[in-house]
């Protein structure tokens, strides 16, 4: 599976919208995009994925550059709830693994 | 919807002592896996399983053994625990469909401490 490149950390204003920049330069045709989250040490929750076009689901937004060499996930309205390390995974579909790296922290402040 | 389950959620060890994880999920998923998690790292896969009775290794299967005798459930085992296996374990579970495995479901996780 692709290495994926993400900022350590990130803070955002509640209210306003976070968006989350991934890079996976070396992304193949057949990989998708996984965006998963996980909350002071629950298991991670799924978000949203993506191949090539962009997703919009309750809880986020992916929007995947047309050379599919990077992406961001965007939270519209942040709330305190939101504050995560999210990870961002790109996988070939059917695989038997999800590679979590450490992900970017996110800190929504009041 | 239960989701996924695991039990216990807390344990110690003494160096040596074995003990099971249960996981036990309600989606009727075909997929299962256990992962590991050390502190400030991320997921590291321990063994998975595609279907009922079969199992297989993921990156750090070393000091542990699984079974999935039944669809629903996926046993981690430690056999002889040593102090390196204080993590946090966490199973989860897909339904892969076609191409894509559509998003894991996650347990709450264990917390094992090996003293």
């Amino acid at each position: 599976d692709a290495k994926t490149t993400q900022p350590t950390s990130m803070d955002c204003a509640e209210g306003r919208a976070a968006n989350l920049p991934c890079n996976h330069s070396t992304i193949s045709g057949n990989e998708y995009v996984y965006w998963y989250r996980q909350i002071h040490s629950q298991g991670p929750q799924y978000i949203i994925h993506g191949l090539k076009n962009n997703e919009t689901n309750e809880m986020a937004s992916l929007i995947i550059t047309e050379d599919r060499k990077s992406s961001t996930l965007i939270l519209p309205h942040a709330t305190l709830r939101d504050t995560a390390v999210y990870y961002c995974i790109v996988r070939v579909g059917g695989a038997n693994n999800l590679f979590f790296g450490t992900g970017t922290r996110l800190t929504v402040i009041p | 919807n239960a989701g996924v389950t695991q039990t216990p959620k807390f344990r110690v060890l003494k160096t040596g002592q074995s003990m099971t994880l249960l996981c036990a999920q309600d989606m009727n998923h075909e997929y299962m896996y256990w992962y590991r998690q050390d502190p400030g790292m991320g997921l590291r896969l321990i063994h998975y399983s595609v279907g009922e009775g079969t199992t297989a290794k993921g990156e750090v299967p070393d000091g542990y053994n699984v079974s999935r005798l039944k669809k629903q459930n996926f046993l981690l085992g430690l056999e002889s625990a040593a102090p390196s296996q204080t993590s946090v374990y966490f199973c989860a579970s897909s339904n892969p469909r076609g191409q894509t495995n559509y998003g894991y479901t996650f347990g709450s996780g264990t917390r094992l401490t090996v003293v």
